[in-house]
């Protein structure tokens, strides 16, 4: 099984809103894919920003959305801030394989 | 609150077996899958395999010939077992809960275990 694809940084300036993709979802028929996104800092580990491919956990920023289409989802980030700055990963659990699987992650730069 | 902390070694002799273990607090590990994803140095993250709390395993085939994972629900804790490791096993090693039906999203994270493999 190969790991997500995403891009392996993007930029935006304070104020501004990013979308990071992430590409490479099961397409098994019958299948149903749950979509995560994870916010890592530099020596810490991840959060959970987003699961099932638009909710937000309780205490997560408005600011952070998901969305899915085919075998691609996306994060946007609006309204960029300086804290903003760190990696994300998308992840995904397919109920035919009953695995997991990592992006590559994105580094998340605010310029 | 959930709290996740792992233990084990930091170094580990290439061939040798790692044995990991997480101890959770605030929660029983009853009704989740309880999961361990590893981070090599400058790289992304590897989920490697999770465990539901009725002894159910999954496991990514790039290391299922080498992974156990097993649970001890009376100390509240699981524990990972990855034989014959070479040095493209050195990561940083993280249990996490992983809530099942509508979520299977890894909610609450342990901070991790480095483990360097060399002789």
């Amino acid at each position: 099984q190969s790991a997500l694809t995403q891009a392996a940084s993007v930029s935006g300036s304070p104020g501004q809103s990013v979308t990071i993709s992430c590409t490479g979802l099961s397409t098994d028929f019958g299948a149903y894919t749950y979509v995560s996104w994870y916010q890592q800092y530099p020596g810490k580990a991840p959060k959970l920003l987003i699961y099932n491919v638009d909710t937000r956990p309780s205490g997560v920023s408005s600011r952070f959305s998901g969305s899915k289409s085919g075998t691609s989802a996306s994060l946007t980030v609006s309204d960029l801030q300086a804290d903003d700055e760190a990696d994300y990963y998308c992840s995904s659990y397919t109920t035919t394989t009953t695995h997991v699987l990592f992006g590559g992650g994105t580094k998340l730069t605010i310029l | 609150q959930v709290q996740l902390q792992e233990s084990g070694p930091g170094l580990v002799r290439p061939s040798e077996t790692l044995t990991l273990t997480c101890v959770v607090s605030g929660d029983s590990l009853g009704g989740f899958y309880w999961s361990w994803i590893r981070q090599p140095p400058g790289k992304g993250l590897e989920w490697l395999g999770n465990i539901l709390y009725d002894g159910t395993t999954n496991y990514n085939p790039s290391v299922k010939s080498r992974i156990t994972m097993s649970l001890d629900t009376s100390k509240n804790q699981f524990s990972l077992r990855l034989t014959s490791v070479a040095a493209a096993d050195t990561a940083m090693y993280y249990c996490a809960r992983m809530r099942g039906s509508g979520f299977f999203s890894n909610d609450y994270w342990g901070h991790g275990n480095m483990v360097t493999v060399s002789s």
